[in-house]
């Protein structure tokens, strides 16, 4: 079945640098959602991925999906405190698998002031 | 706009005994997919309801189960509860996007269910 490698699993920063997750899936994705979870919250929505070579950005963050739409990066630019959480890629894939958005496990991410 | 409300927040149950929990989706979202949290296995699919209809299902025994009722409220049923269930359980909402595909989730709180 479809799967969504994460990596890495835990990231740690001193508050400044940057960071970067990466997500790769086994199948061709129809698109691909990035979310981000604080410690002790839900999964809140950052952003939707449709098209191939698709960059988008929002303030410090940059999101990528790649040219074959089967991986897809998320980078944040001089990471803030405010940071820390878990970032979690889901991706669906095409056929029939509408409503079943499958979650990498995640790259929490640590920042150090 | 309400969010998504789930109930009950927190629970605890024993071995072999069943749980059934609640999700209430954003008004005028009509998919509702649930998801098992664990530490070590993440967030895993378990089932998407659209519709009343059950339209994906994860790798999860027949002991979990689920419906959706026709103003898009939904359960879960977990039976015969084992301690690998232990787990935060969560419900989340979407609109069905451009093109077929699922829109943004708006998750729960979650219901986090402990097994002894």
């Amino acid at each position: 079945g479809q799967q969504v490698m994460q990596i890495p699993q835990y990231q740690h920063v001193q508050e400044g640098e940057d960071f970067t997750t990466y997500c790769n899936s086994s199948t061709t994705l129809s698109n691909i959602q990035w979310y981000k979870q604080r410690p002790g919250g839900h999964p809140v929505f950052l952003i939707q991925l449709v098209k191939s070579g698709e960059v988008k950005k929002q303030k410090r963050l940059t999101f990528q999906f790649g040219e074959a739409k089967k991986n897809s990066s998320l980078h944040i630019t001089a990471t803030q405190t405010t940071d820390v959480g878990t970032y979690f890629c889901a991706g669906e894939s095409y056929g029939g698998s509408q409503g079943n958005l499958i979650f990498g496990k995640g790259t929490k991410l640590s920042v150090k002031p | 706009k309400a969010g998504v409300t789930q109930t009950p927040r927190y629970l605890i149950k024993t071995r072999g005994q069943q749980v059934t929990l609640s999700c209430s989706p954003i008004s005028g979202h009509r998919s509702v997919s649930w998801y098992q949290q664990t530490p070590g296995q993440g967030l895993q699919f378990l089932f998407e309801y659209f519709s009343e209809t059950q339209r994906n299902k994860g790798n999860f025994p027949g002991r979990f189960s689920g419906r959706q009722f026709s103003n898009s409220r939904s359960e879960m049923n977990v039976s015969t509860l084992e301690l690998g269930d232990s787990a935060l359980y969560l419900c989340a909402s979407s609109l069905v996007a451009g093109g077929s595909m699922t829109g943004e989730l708006f998750f729960g709180e979650g219901s986090r269910l402990t097994v002894l």
